[in-house]
């Protein structure tokens, strides 16, 4: 149980283009996605962290104009990655948790996302 | 300011032997730490937390307040132990997020 998947799992685009990407619970009610990036062999950064039905909260940092998050349901959380440039190539990471006390977060399998 | 330290980006053993992955963490508040692994062209998974006080896999880890670590051990290495693990931070001001450590790379040789 507790599976969150993402699509695509990789995309490449043109420079100024706009790409989407998913983040799905598929057997579970997530109360909180977060969105993560990770550039090649660094951490996970955190990017925002979304709850259904209201605004994303971001990072100090992480441009909201730039990075689009929607969370329109408790199993469908949808980052946009607006006007791409190569410098937002990245490996992006959906989590998921669901409960009130209980903290741990269930990771996607990441989107590879290369911007020409 | 909310930190997580893994001095550590590469850790080499041999079958059999110890294995001690360092996790120092920063913050003022009541933490909660949580060691993640991520094995080969796998998602990350949760190994342990520390709240749980348990053995996963034969891995244990204690926070220790006193020095602000979280370091995770295991007694005996075994070669399916090689993977990425990584040490994260949570319990921050009440919300749910995560810093994570940038990560060791254990490595158990034959």
């Amino acid at each position: 149980g507790a599976v969150v998947s993402q699509h695509p799992s990789w995309v490449i685009c043109k420079s100024g283009t706009s790409v989407k990407i998913e983040c799905r619970s598929l057997d579970f009610q997530a109360t909180t996605m977060f969105w993560y990036r990770q550039f090649p062999k660094q951490s996970l950064m955190l990017m925002a962290t979304s709850n259904e039905g209201s605004k994303a909260t971001y990072e100090q940092g992480v441009e909201k104009d730039k990075f689009l998050i929607n969370h329109a349901s408790l199993t469908l959380s949808t980052l946009t990655v607006t006007s791409a440039h190569p410098e937002d190539s990245s490996f992006y990471i959906c989590s998921a948790r669901f409960g009130v006390s209980y903290n741990e977060q269930f990771f996607g399998p990441g989107t590879r996302l290369t911007v020409l | 300011a909310q930190r997580v330290t893994q001095p550590e980006k590469l850790l080499s053993v041999f079958k059999g032997a110890p294995v001690e992955l360092k996790c120092n963490y920063s913050y003022s508040g009541s933490p909660e730490l949580f060691w993640y692994v991520q094995y080969s062209r796998q998602r990350l998974q949760l190994l342990l937390r520390h709240i749980s006080r348990e053995s996963i896999k034969g891995f244990t880890a204690d926070l220790n307040k006193g020095e602000t670590s979280f370091h995770l051990k295991k007694p005996f290495a075994q070669e399916e132990d090689s993977a990425m693990y990584y040490c994260a931070l949570g319990g921050l001001d009440s919300s749910y997020k995560l810093i994570f450590g940038s990560g060791t790379r254990l490595l158990v040789r034959p």
